[in-house]
């Protein structure tokens, strides 16, 4: 079964510093990996996604990932973080198979929180 | 402006009132999912929707009915709430045709059974 794990349920950083918010994934077959991002009181956000090609992959707000074969990572990533990057981070993947229709299977979340 | 759009945002009801939640995009996409959010479970799908009249279960599908008479809403309904269905709901979109890429997502319903 496919399954995506976030390992932290919170990452605490001071603004400016780089952040990174952990994602490993279990899948059978090739991987398709995105991550979203929730707002107090939103709904969820694309950021980015990989589907193939580059490991490294740029997506909004001046966030990035890579993408680990070896180690099943798809780690988010910020060079210098901001205040209004405080937020619920959900990595996915999607399950491929046609007849699933392409379903998200979720990690449980991250809490970044950013101080000034 | 391309949207998903969900009502009620907010609701409190009681246990075995019928209720209904309304999900409504106006992109055009085939596909259309229930999903719902839990503290430490992240998002579940709860049904979903290929095209009209083409619905199918998801991974927590009790207590819950959908369906899908036209291509831009699909409604989630409860035929009898229980207090374990107390949650937060998002319903989504994508274009069929772009099974890869990313799904749009209403801006939630936060349902509290009591």
């Amino acid at each position: 079964a496919q399954s995506v794990a976030q390992p932290e349920d919170q990452v605490n950083v001071a603004e400016g510093n780089p952040l990174t918010v952990k994602c490993t994934y279990s899948v059978s077959g090739n991987p398709y990996l995105f991550w979203y991002v929730q707002y107090p009181n939103r709904g969820l956000q694309f950021l980015l996604k990989y589907i193939t090609g580059d490991n490294l992959v740029k997506g909004s707000y001046g966030f990035e990932a890579e993408f680990n074969k070896s180690q099943t990572s798809f780690h988010l990533k910020k060079p210098s973080a901001l205040v209004s990057d405080s937020a619920l981070y959900f990595c996915a993947v999607r399950d491929a198979l046609y007849n699933q229709g392409g379903k998200l299977i979720f990690g449980q979340g991250t809490e970044l929180s950013v101080k000034p | 402006e391309a949207q998903v759009t969900q009502n009620p945002r907010y609701l409190i009801t009681v246990t075995g009132k019928k209720l209904t939640v309304t999900c409504s995009q106006n992109m055009n996409h085939e596909y259309m999912s229930w999903y719902r959010q839990d503290p430490g479970l992240g998002l579940r799908q709860i049904y979903y929707s290929m095209n009209v009249e083409v619905t199918d279960k998801g991974d927590v599908p009790e207590g819950y009915k959908v369906s899908r008479k036209e291509k831009r809403n699909f409604p989630l309904i409860l035929e009898s709430p229980s207090p374990n269905q107390t949650s937060l709901y998002f319903c989504a979109s994508s274009p069929l045709d772009s099974r890869l890429g990313e799904q749009y997502f209403g801006p939630g319903t936060r349902l509290t059974v009591t």
